[in-house]
């Protein structure tokens, strides 16, 4: 089965500018989560869909980020504008819909804010 | 606050010696306390779940085993092909049961 795919891998952007991050789940995850690693830090926790709905956006730094799950299926992070701490690793991850089900990871995409 | 600690931050050990990576947590309704891998460039790739004090999962050369404070990651005679960062996380009870908190990571160096 394909795994958790996520666009771009890399993306360098000047400070001010919007970037948005795709992810796709593996075929059937209806629990589709955003996870971020900063330099030199562990990979925090910043929200969590239930098929399209948010079920918990506790972990979202601010207001200029904005996720959407698009029926379901394939989700966007967008960063508006960015600032210097937004850069590091952005993880995405999918897992079925049981509580005990492990959570898939993608390859990350690393945003670098100049 | 649950809080995940990983000790030691890097471990170099030549092929064939075993050795155990440390995981110490503090959370308030463990719900799984979870292991991963991480190769430079890739997302964390699962390993095991563990939920209760006295369990041990085993795959290849890696054991993992839990208590009600810490967990270790065993490696009985490592290759090369085991360097890697290895990620311990906890979930906590709560209604959604979403949310992991992961720890810094070992980074494992594994030599011929």
């Amino acid at each position: 089965e394909a795994g958790v795919t996520q666009f771009p891998s890399h993306s360098v952007i000047e400070k001010g500018q919007t970037v948005t991050l795709r992810c796709d789940p593996i075929s059937g995850h209806d629990n589709l989560y955003w996870y971020r690693r900063v330099m030199g830090k562990e990979i925090k926790f910043l929200l969590h869909f239930v098929k399209e709905s948010k079920q918990d956006e506790s972990g979202m730094p601010n207001n200029r980020f904005l996720a959407e799950r698009t029926g379901g299926t394939y989700s966007t992070l967008k960063v508006q504008p960015a600032e210097l701490e937004d850069s590091g690793v952005y993880f995405c991850a999918s897992s079925q819909g049981r509580e005990s089900s492990p959570l898939h990871f993608g390859n990350g995409t690393r945003l670098t804010v100049t | 606050e649950d809080q995940v600690t990983q000790s030691p931050e890097a471990l170099r050990l030549q092929e064939g010696e075993s050795s155990s990576l440390n995981c110490s947590y503090t959370v308030s309704g463990l719900r799984g306390l979870f292991w991963y891998r991480q190769d430079p460039g890739k997302g964390p790739e699962f390993l095991f779940t563990l939920y209760s004090a006295g369990e041990e999962k085993e795959k290849e050369r890696l054991k993992a085993t839990l208590t009600k404070k810490e967990s270790f990651l065993h490696i009985t005679a490592p290759k090369p092909e085991d360097s890697a960062t290895y990620l311990c996380a906890v979930r906590r009870n709560t209604g959604t049961a979403s949310k992991l908190t992961f720890g810094t990571g070992t980074r494992l160096q594994v030599t011929l």
